[in-house]
């Protein structure tokens, strides 16, 4: 696959493990929040989303937290499987007229069997 | 249910030849996006479709014109690449622009020599 990865954090864990991944994003305004997982080969897939009137949100193995106060967001993977490795990132949307997302840098996630 | 799809998946061109890349969506959205992805820089933005009939520049719209031909396509065009235009391009649509998760095709790899 493509070098996608090239010079981002790593994270590595045990397969059965929590994970964690943190982003730091850049506008107090945002008041949107979608986190991505990108496999190797494969285009950005949509994990989760939060408004910034929440500040916890769960889905299936998958929380997000929202800290607007340090304008910090979490994600965090519960039992965390082989198939989980892969590039995380956030995005922010920023309101507006020309309202767009603005992506993260990105975390490797690599998980040991 | 085949989300978004771009065409081609791989593409190599010498310096100064042109180029249109492919990209429709199923999902009855009505945005659409062209991104560019290297290493190290994350995914940045180059043109979108708000909706049907008309675009906007993104972050790095040089070198690059787009065609928001109906609803469901929305193409890239290089008119003359260059070295600096290799990359991974990822086309994403969502619902609207503001507040909306974007979905993404699988990309197309693209070597300008």
């Amino acid at each position: 696959g493509e070098s996608v990865g090239l010079h981002l954090p790593t994270l590595s864990v045990q397969e059965g493990d929590n994970s964690i991944i943190n982003c730091a994003y850049s506008n107090s305004a945002s008041d949107y929040f979608i986190w991505y997982k990108q496999e190797s080969g494969k285009g950005p897939q949509f994990i989760i989303d939060i408004r910034s009137n929440m500040d916890k949100r769960q889905g299936q193995r998958v929380t997000v937290l929202l800290n607007k106060t340090v304008k910090h967001l979490s994600l965090q993977i519960a039992a965390t499987q082989p198939g989980d490795s892969a590039v995380y990132f956030c995005a922010e949307n920023s309101p507006g007229e020309r309202s767009t997302l603005t992506f993260g840098k990105g975390t490797m996630l690599l998980v040991s069997p | 249910n085949a989300g978004v799809t771009q065409t081609p998946k791989f593409q190599v061109l010498k310096t100064g030849q042109s180029m249109t890349l492919q990209c429709a969506q199923d999902m009855n959205h009505n945005s659409m996006y062209w991104y560019r992805q290297d290493p190290g820089m994350g995914l940045r933005l180059i043109y979108y479709s708000a909706s049907e009939g008309t675009t906007d520049k993104g972050e790095v719209p040089n070198g690059y014109n787009v065609s928001r031909l109906n609803k469901r396509e929305f193409s890239l065009r290089l008119e003359s690449a260059a070295p600096s235009q290799t990359s991974v391009y990822f086309c994403a649509s969502s619902r609207d622009t503001s507040n909306q998760p974007q979905h993404f095709g699988d990309g197309t790899r693209l070597s300008i020599l």
